[in-house]
């Protein structure tokens, strides 16, 4: 099976800190994402990488930076956080190797409190 | 603009009756759809897709989902529902741009014995 694992579970920040979200695939999969999830919202893309070192913008890219330096790992930044980034960040990640219909697999999510 | 739409927040249904959670979408080009759950305080749990072939695509916990290409839909359907499918439930699409999905804003269905 898959696992997508995230660092925290839950995270209480202060408003103008760098917060650091970490998420580790164990499946070899070249792609992997950062969705933030707001209720009504649903889930909106922040950031994807589809290989080490390549990263593009997805939806709703600012405020937010990511790092991917090694293949199973994918870092999400919030280089000065505010209150409005308080919300569930879910990281994913899929390969490539289906001709497009591949499925992403999710992290159990970490839910981030700026004060 | 590639959307997903869940019309419904919410949908109430008693245990044993049938359920249906409505998904739309607009896309350019043909669509990769895909339901996933999403329990709580607990990350997406893929449920099933369709890429191409049968209109009717049965997946996990017996749900299952009818593409609709006129009426552009996909909507998730299970014959007898229990109190443990109530849940918080996301239709997704993929677009040309292989790599982004967009998601629908869930529907949460709750399920009453």
């Amino acid at each position: 099976d898959v696992k997508v694992t995230q660092s925290s579970r839950y995270l209480v920040k202060r408003t103008g800190e760098k917060v650091f979200l970490e998420c580790v695939q164990d499946m070899d999969h070249e792609n992997m994402f950062w969705y933030r999830q707001d209720p009504g919202l649903g889930l909106r893309l922040i950031y994807f990488s589809y290989d080490v070192k390549m990263k593009e913008k997805g939806d709703i890219p600012e405020g937010y930076s990511v790092s991917r330096e090694k293949k199973e790992r994918f870092s999400l930044i919030l280089e000065s956080a505010s209150t409005n980034q308080t919300s569930m960040y879910l990281c994913a990640s899929k390969t490539s190797a289906g001709g497009g219909a591949e499925t992403q697999y999710f992290g159990p999510g970490t839910r981030l409190l700026v004060l | 603009a590639q959307s997903v739409a869940q019309p419904e927040d919410q949908v109430n249904v008693a245990e044993g009756n049938p359920l249906t959670v409505k998904c739309t979408y607009s896309v350019s080009g043909n669509p990769y759809l895909f339901w996933y759950v999403q329990y709580p305080n607990r990350g997406l749990q893929f449920l099933l897709k369709y890429i191409t072939g049968d209109n009717l695509v049965k997946g996990s916990y017996g749900f299952e989902a009818e593409f609709n290409k006129s009426q552009t839909s996909f909507h998730l359907k299970k014959p007898s529902a229990l109190v443990s499918d109530s849940a918080l439930y996301f239709c997704a699409v993929r677009v040309y741009n292989f790599n982004k999905f967009y998601f629908g804003s869930g529907t949460k269905l709750n399920v009453k014995p």
